[in-house]
């Protein structure tokens, strides 16, 4: 089975604080991704990698930042956190193949409160 | 940039009942369409999925959509609810940006189950 393990499930931050999210697969996946999932408005995705060192802004990059140094490591950046961070942070990862009909495995989400 | 529609952001049946959660996409060529769901305090995990195989799809217990292009729509149905079954459930359909493929998820619809 995929195992995609998220570094905290929960995480309370001050504003201004730097925070990172961390998220680890197990399959050898080439892709991953971050999401925030709020009430009302489904996911939204942050950014995603589809390569080592590679990455691309989703639908809203702002405020964040991605790290990815190994394959199975994808690491968000909160540069400077916000109380309109706080929010669920899902990470997904999918194996790169099969192009636009994968299936995304998800981890069990981090939930920030940014006080 | 495609996407899709939920109709409907709660949707409450009894122990038993019909299952029918609305989907929508907005697209001009056939899309690959994902039904994802979520349990209480956990990640996302596939339902089902059409890629453009058959039309009528059949995913985990025993949940299965139909994709119609007349309507654009691939909406979920399972024949009898089981209070297993509440949770919150997402259509996504994928999005290309150059060779590399996304999904966009709709907002959400919480299911309810009344015993």
């Amino acid at each position: 089975d995929v195992k995609v393990t998220q570094s905290s499930r929960y995480l309370v931050k001050r504003t201004g604080e730097k925070v990172f999210l961390e998220c680890v697969q197990d399959m050898d996946h080439e892709n991953m991704f971050w999401y925030r999932q709020d009430p009302g408005l489904g996911l939204r995705l942050i950014y995603f990698s589809y390569d080592v060192k590679m990455k691309e802004k989703g639908d809203i990059p702002e405020g964040y930042s991605v790290s990815r140094e190994k394959k199975e490591r994808f690491s968000l950046i909160l540069e400077s956190a916000s109380t309109n961070q706080t929010s669920m942070y899902l990470c997904a990862s999918s194996l790169g193949e099969t192009r636009g009909q994968e299936t995304q495995y998800f981890g069990p989400g981090t939930r920030l409160l940014v006080l | 940039a495609q996407s899709v529609t939920q109709l409907g952001s709660h949707v409450s049946v009894s122990e038993g009942a019909l299952v029918l959660l609305r989907c929508n996409y907005s697209s001009s060529v056939p899309p690959y369409l994902f039904w994802y769901v979520q349990y209480p305090n956990q990640g996302l995990q596939l339902l089902l999925k059409y890629t453009s195989a058959a039309t009528l799809v059949k995913g985990i217990n025993d949940f299965e959509a139909e994709f119609k292009k007349s309507e654009t729509s691939f909406h979920l149905t399972k024949p009898s609810a089981h209070m297993s079954d509440a949770a919150e459930y997402f259509c996504a359909v994928t999005n290309s940006g150059g060779s590399n493929y996304k999904l966009t998820f709709g907002k959400g619809t919480l299911l309810t189950v009344n015993p």
